[in-house]
């Protein structure tokens, strides 16, 4: 069954500093796989998806992910945190059957000023 | 387009009492799905529908019931609550299955007390 872990629940960078979230997959199959944001008190919104084509995915306000296969790795990357990035991220893979997604336990991203 | 929407925002249940959790989505989706978010635990699937008429299991069923007589609608019913089932519950459709991206709702907290 196809599982997703994410290195560290908390990660804190300084305002401009780079962000770099984690996670691992394992999977069966060639997997799609999802990068989504939840604000507090809010639902998950999508931030970048791969689905086997370029396997560097840029999304939305400024993050990007590069798959990896040989690593089983799709990290999330930011050359410059902002204050307003400061929210829990999810990874998540498409099960087998493509029917649903496995999330990770998720990563709290904390930006200082 | 109103995405996706659940009702209500925030219930206080009393041991054994019953509710049933409403999602609605207005964008023709076939599949939708129930999740289960507690702190550090990330999503847990409770149940989900490829169509109208269809609905599986998912990682966390027990005490849960769906029913999904329409395209729209797929609601979640809590038979004899109980306060395991304290937690916020989030509402997700996505057009198909592999690759495509589910849209949240923006949530249900519910206290089971």
């Amino acid at each position: 069954a196809q599982s997703v872990t994410q290195l560290g629940s908390h990660v804190s960078v300084s305002e401009g500093a780079l962000v770099l979230l984690r996670c691992n997959y394992s999977s069966s199959v060639p997997p799609y796989l999802f990068w989504y944001v939840q604000y507090p008190n809010q639902g998950l919104q999508l931030l970048l998806k791969y689905t086997s084509a370029a396997t560097l995915v840029k999304g939305i306000n400024g993050f990007e992910a590069e798959f990896k296969k040989s690593e089983t790795s799709f990290h999330l990357t930011k050359p410059s945190a902002h204050m307003s990035d400061a929210a829990e991220y999810f990874c998540a893979v498409s099960d087998e059957y493509g029917n649903k997604l496995v999330f990770g336990a998720g990563t709290i991203l904390r930006v200082k000023s | 387009n109103a995405g996706v929407t659940q009702t209500p925002k925030f219930r206080i249940l009393k041991i054994g009492q019953s509710m049933t959790l409403q999602c609605a989505q207005d964008m023709n989706h076939n599949y939708m799905y129930w999740y289960r978010q507690d702190p550090g635990m990330g999503l847990k699937l409770i149940y989900y529908s490829v169509g109208a008429g269809i609905t599986d299991k998912g990682e966390v069923p027990n005490g849960y019931n769906v029913s999904r007589s329409t395209t729209e609608d797929f609601p979640l019913r809590l038979e004899l609550a109980a306060p395991s089932q304290t937690s916020v519950y989030f509402c997700a459709s996505s057009y198909y299955g592999q690759g495509y991206e589910q849209y949240f709702g923006p949530g249900t907290r519910l206290t089971v007390t």
